[in-house]
């Protein structure tokens, strides 16, 4: 069982360059989500998506771009990148939104912009 | 804005004594609240999740409950072992938040042999 596959684990990258972090899942879940973390602010929600094709924003947006082409994928894109995006990133997903739907959890993707 | 809040934001005790872990949140109007362990330089793995109309959820030493009207969750871990040492995160999923988990700061787990 796979899970949610978070590619790369590591990363560092020099301000201004772009990156692209990927997020699998072979659940079959409708909703994927990325979220940072960062020491003191804990877990916030960057994009989420609700479906194939759809994608909106969360509580921190601004610097990323993401995309969900396929069912499977989401895709977190850093065009430009800046020291204030270092942190840990989390891709998660889930079934559906009700009240008996959990959350799973990739292994996450450290960045840091040097 | 919803506010999830930890207490205690760090705990250490000696292997076999029970751990209780609070968190609390400001909107009661939730669908579920979920309990996850996050080890260190590692991701997030889902412990419990006890939904709106539940008042508890058991996993073998691990026994959460909520009390939807006073916004609050407990989590009990019986016995703790070293191997429970971790953070623990709760998240409700909020309606007001679009159906979309809401995390506290967590509560840093350290049991000694």
């Amino acid at each position: 069982n796979a899970g949610v596959t978070q590619t790369p684990k590591f990363r560092v990258l020099k301000t201004g360059q772009s990156m692209t972090l990927l997020c699998a899942q072979d659940m079959n879940h409708e909703y994927m989500y990325w979220y940072r973390q960062d020491p003191g602010m804990g877990l916030r929600l960057i994009h989420y998506s609700v479906g194939e094709g759809t994608t909106a924003k969360g509580e921190v947006p601004d610097g990323y771009n993401v995309s969900r082409l396929k069912k499977q994928n989401f895709l977190l894109g850093l065009e430009s990148a800046a020291p204030s995006q270092t942190s840990v990133y989390f891709c998660a997903s889930s079934y559906w939104q009700g009240a008996d739907s959990s959350y799973t959890f990739g292994s996450g993707t450290r960045l840091t912009v040097v | 804005k919803q506010e999830v809040t930890q207490i205690p934001a760090a705990l250490s005790v000696p292997e076999g004594e029970n751990l209780v872990l609070n968190c609390s949140f400001t909107d009661s109007a939730i669908y579920n609240l979920q309990w996850f362990r996050q080890d260190p330089g590692k991701g997030l793995t889902s412990l419990l999740l006890i939904q709106s109309s539940q008042r508890e959820q058991t996993s073998g030493r691990l026994n959460a409950s909520l009390d939807k009207s006073s916004g609050r969750s407990t989590l009990y871990i019986a016995a703790s072992q070293p191997g429970d040492s971790a953070t623990y995160l709760c998240a409700p999923k909020i309606k007001a938040a679009g159906n979309k988990l809401t995390f506290g700061g967590g509560t840093r787990v350290l049991v000694k042999p």
